[in-house]
């Protein structure tokens, strides 16, 4: 079965230090794969999509097929970048999409 | 201003009594979709449609129905709820008949009693 896997709820770091959300997935067949961004009192929104591999607000993930992973990096953390973060899956043709539960990013002044 | 639009965005009601929760998009996208949000399980989707008349189960279809006569509105129909319905629900909308990119509802907090 599809699964989306973000081992950690909570990940806090300090401004100007790296940043990585983990994401593990599960899925026989070619996986399309998604950040989605939640800012206090915004709605949900794309961060950044695998397929158009571009760097969103400095973020990057890169799909490693063998690891079946899509982690988020950024090199250099900064305040704005405090949310939550979900992974998404797309498949059955990408009519389908699996979200993971997500991780929420603190970063400390 | 493009956007997705949900009503009501709060609603408390008892066991039972049948609700609908409305989900319009003024973008003209083919594909819309419902999703509940529950702590430590993220988004599940409930059901999406492709395109007016297409609909398909998302992975929890349990206990909702879903129409799309138009192509702009997607409501949320729950015929008879009950309380493992309490949850936060997002309607969401992408151009394409695949997930794309998805535009999202401000969502509606539903508690049943």
């Amino acid at each position: 079965a599809q699964r989306v896997t973000q081992p950690e709820k909570l990940l806090s770091v300090f401004k100007g230090a790296p940043v990585e959300l983990k994401c593990n997935y599960s899925y026989s067949g070619s996986p399309e794969l998604f950040w989605y961004v939640q800012y206090s009192r915004q709605r949900l929104q794309l961060l950044l999509r695998h397929i158009s591999r571009e760097s969103i607000k400095g973020f990057t993930a890169d799909l490693n097929k063998g690891e079946t992973s899509f982690h988020l990096k950024k090199p250099f953390a900064q305040e704005e970048d405090s949310a939550m973060y979900y992974c998404a899956l797309g498949y059955s043709s990408a009519s389908k999409i699996i979200f993971g539960s997500g991780t929420r990013l603190s970063i400390r002044p | 201003e493009a956007q997705v639009t949900q009503n009501p965005r709060y609603l408390i009601t008892v066991t039972g009594k049948k609700l609908t929760v409305t989900c319009s998009q003024n973008m003209n996208h083919e594909y819309m979709s419902w999703y509940r949000q529950d702590p430590g399980l993220g988004l599940r989707q409930i059901y999406y449609s492709m395109n007016v008349e297409v609909t398909d189960k998302g992975d929890v279809p349990e206990g909702y129905k879903v129409s799309r006569k138009e192509k702009r509105n997607f409501p949320l129909i729950l015929e008879s709820p009950s309380p493992n319905q309490t949850s936060l629900y997002f309607c969401a909308s992408s151009l394409s008949e695949r997930t794309d990119t998805q535009y999202f509802g401000p969502g509606t907090r539903l508690t049943v009693l």
